[in-house]
């Protein structure tokens, strides 16, 4: 099983900042790399799928980067409606795995 | 609009059972892959099962292998999740969500919002 380690855990930013979220996997995953934004009570969204590739409707602000086995999430000009719990999900072999998630949280 | 709604939220006894539904509408679900996903109470998020587009090739955590079991009824465009045996350990949120596959990969794309299962005696 390829393990994701997300760091931080919990990242502290103010409204206009940027927030940068790393993930690495412990295995070679190429680009099947996506990103997911969660809110309690809400669905899951993706925001990026293929390491870099914003998904439909996601603003500009977000994007992400990286290949092989470190990726990043960044989140430039921190919005209100961003602090959210962030996943990172790799689907490079049959059995696809999460990160534990960092929280983004408002200081 | 993609639209997952799932349905069964329950309280079920250790060794009990219980049937999850997830309505899908705004897409052409016959044509999708379908995935059940869970997150336990301060835990992270977990693939339970997957089924194909048609409903033929089906995977399952081990951790839940033998004891639930997953379907569709694409005329009826809504998945399904039986649940029996059921552990303290399966409470969780559960989601349905969307699988838009190619041949290497499949990119679970919408989900729905959860429907929380709790056992306990």
């Amino acid at each position: 099983e390829i393990v994701l380690t997300q760091s931080p855990a919990t990242l502290s930013l103010s409204p206009g900042e940027r927030a940068t979220l790393s993930c690495r996997a412990s295995q070679f995953v190429a680009s099947y790399l996506d990103w997911y934004q969660h809110k309690p009570g809400q669905a899951p969204r993706l925001l990026i799928s293929d390491a870099s590739n914003r998904a439909t409707g996601i603003p500009a602000r977000f994007s992400g980067s990286g290949s092989g086995t470190d990726f990043t999430l960044t989140i430039s000009n921190l919005e209100p409606e961003d602090f959210a719990v962030y996943y990172c999900h790799q689907r490079n072999n049959w059995l696809y795995t999460f990160g534990q998630g960092t929280k983004l949280e408002i200081k | 609009e993609v639209k997952l709604v799932e349905s069964g939220e329950g309280l079920a006894q250790p060794g009990g059972s219980l049937r999850l539904s997830c309505a899908a509408t705004g897409f052409t679900f016959r044509s999708y892959a379908m995935h059940w996903l869970r997150q336990a109470p301060g835990k992270g998020l977990e693939y339970v099962s997957a089924s194909d587009y048609s409903g033929g090739s089906t995977y399952y955590a081990d951790s839940v292998k033998g004891r639930f079991t997953i379907s569709r009824d694409n005329s009826k465009n809504t998945l399904y999740l039986q649940m029996g045996s059921l552990r303290p350990e399966d409470t969780a949120i559960y989601f349905c969500a969307r699988g838009d596959c190619s041949s290497t990969s499949c990119l679970v794309d919408y989900w729905g919002q959860g429907t929380l299962v709790t056992v306990s005696s």
